[in-house]
């Protein structure tokens, strides 16, 4: 099945600094990559994904690149602000098959004043 | 939007005891539906896929007679934590795919559910 790792696992930044959160996955089918932050007790929201046919996809401060020769995605978070704060979680689908999305283990992203 | 509720959102029980966590599509037909498992400061952590009509699909290393769904309707799937021992407390949380996301890729999850057995 598919495995996806996921780096940092913490990651704290000052107020206006980016943020890089990097992911590998081991399923080449894999074609589907979300992204969710999920904040304290609270649900996983989605906040962007890319599909493998394309290599970058930006929304505002937000943007993923995916690198599938090598299995690689990222997410980056530009001018951070505090309630930026969060677990992001990437995650890796195939679409193909039953549907299933994997997690990452996860990155607690402190933005710092 | 679609929206996914979970019930109860808190629930604590002492062991021995059975619990049942109700996840329900509001607004949109869901024949499939996950059930995650997360555990503090963790991922999270796939259980089942419950699916309407059938049985449920387990995950390896999960119990299927110790953690029973039932999909019952194309609405609702119910978890039923059996016989809860403290290592059962987690936050779980379920979730559906979309009308257009059949091929999995619109998840609407529910807000959880945080056990707690003593």
């Amino acid at each position: 099945g598919e495995n996806v790792e996921q780096h940092p696992s913490t990651l704290s930044v000052q107020e206006g600094d980016s943020a890089v959160i990097k992911c590998t996955y081991s399923d080449s089918a894999s074609n589907y990559f979300p992204w969710y932050k999920q904040e304290l007790g609270k649900r996983p929201q989605l906040i962007i994904d890319i599909r493998s046919n394309v290599g970058e996809k930006k929304d505002q401060r937000i943007a993923v690149t995916l690198n599938k020769t090598a299995k690689h995605f990222s997410l980056h978070i530009t001018e951070t602000q505090p309630e930026d704060s969060a677990v992001y979680f990437c995650a890796a689908l195939n679409t193909g098959t039953a549907s299933k999305l994997t997690f990452g283990t996860g990155t607690r992203l402190q933005v710092t004043l | 939007g679609a929206v996914v509720s979970q019930h109860p959102s808190r629930v604590i029980c002492k062991s021995g005891t059975s619990v049942k966590i109700e996840c329900r599509s509001l607004d949109f037909q869901a024949t499939t539906m996950f059930w995650y498992r997360q555990f503090p400061k963790k991922s999270l952590m796939l259980m089942a896929t419950s699916n309407e009509g059938s049985k449920a699909t387990y995950e390896q290393g999960v119990e299927k007679d110790k953690f029973l769904i039932n999909h019952a309707s194309l609405t609702l799937s119910t978890l039923t934590v059996t016989s809860a021992h403290p290592e059962d407390s987690s936050f779980y949380i379920c979730s559906a795919p979309g009308l257009a996301g059949l091929s999995g890729e619109t998840q609407y999850f529910g807000p959880g559910t945080r056990l707690l057995v003593l």
